[in-house]
């Protein structure tokens, strides 16, 4: 019930294109969805987040569409620039868990020029 | 600058031997958690506090060791019982238990040598 799968594992997008990734959780009592994202040999920075009494939030390229139903969530990376390149993680957190979220496996997203 | 700082950030122990990774915060935040990053697992808690004095296991708690004395300091020990300890270790922080935003250090790689 804590799990969060995440999809697709790597992503590869030409420049000027959009990335989606995708997470679903079984988890109902979760109410707080984060995105990190993550270059090579740092920490993970909290890009954007939702909760679930609205289906989609936007800051600049970056929109989480939030699909409360079907227990699913996802990352849309417009006009996608060779910078947006990292590793980028769902998570899910809620009262239940206290202050723990829960962490999907991580998606290596790589935008090419 | 508020922020959470690990240290060191390369790390190498001999078989046999504990080491510990240093995460001090000062962002007056009362959690803190221990991550491992693996290449394709993701974010796995190894240990996690939410009050001085008190700590939680998380997934993959064997083998390690923490404390929280301070509000602001939060050591991973890692055994000598830890089977298979080289990857990259993050430390995170959050304002508490309904706050789920978390802000992570940059990170200890530790290799066994």
């Amino acid at each position: 019930q804590q799990q969060v799968k995440q999809s697709p594992q790597s992503l590869i997008v030409q420049k000027g294109g959009i990335s989606i990734i995708n997470c679903a959780y079984e988890n109902t009592a979760f109410d707080y969805f984060p995105w990190y994202q993550q270059f090579p040999g740092k920490g993970p920075a909290l890009l954007i987040a939702i909760r679930p009494d609205v289906s989609e939030k936007k800051e600049g390229r970056f929109t989480i569409s939030f699909n409360k139903s079907a227990k699913q969530f996802s990352l849309h990376i417009m006009d996608s620039q060779p910078g947006d390149s990292a590793t980028y993680f769902c998570a899910a957190g809620g009262q239940t868990s206290g202050s723990r979220l829960t962490f999907g496996e991580g998606t290596q997203l790589t935008v090419n020029p | 600058d508020g922020g959470i700082t690990q240290s060191p950030k390369y790390l190498f122990r001999k078989e046999g031997q504990n080491v510990t990774l240093s995460c001090e915060q000062n962002l007056n935040h009362d959690a803190m958690y221990w991550y491992r990053q693996d290449p394709g697992q993701g974010l796995r808690l190894i240990y996690y506090s939410q009050i001085v004095n008190d700590f939680q296991k998380g997934d993959i708690a064997e083998g390690y060791s923490v404390s929280r004395e301070k509000k602001e300091s939060f050591p991973l020990t890692v055994t000598s019982a830890q089977k298979n300890p080289t990857a990259f270790y993050l430390c995170a922080s959050s304002i508490g238990s309904g706050h789920y935003g978390y802000t992570f250090g940059s990170g200890t790689r530790l290799t066994v040598v």
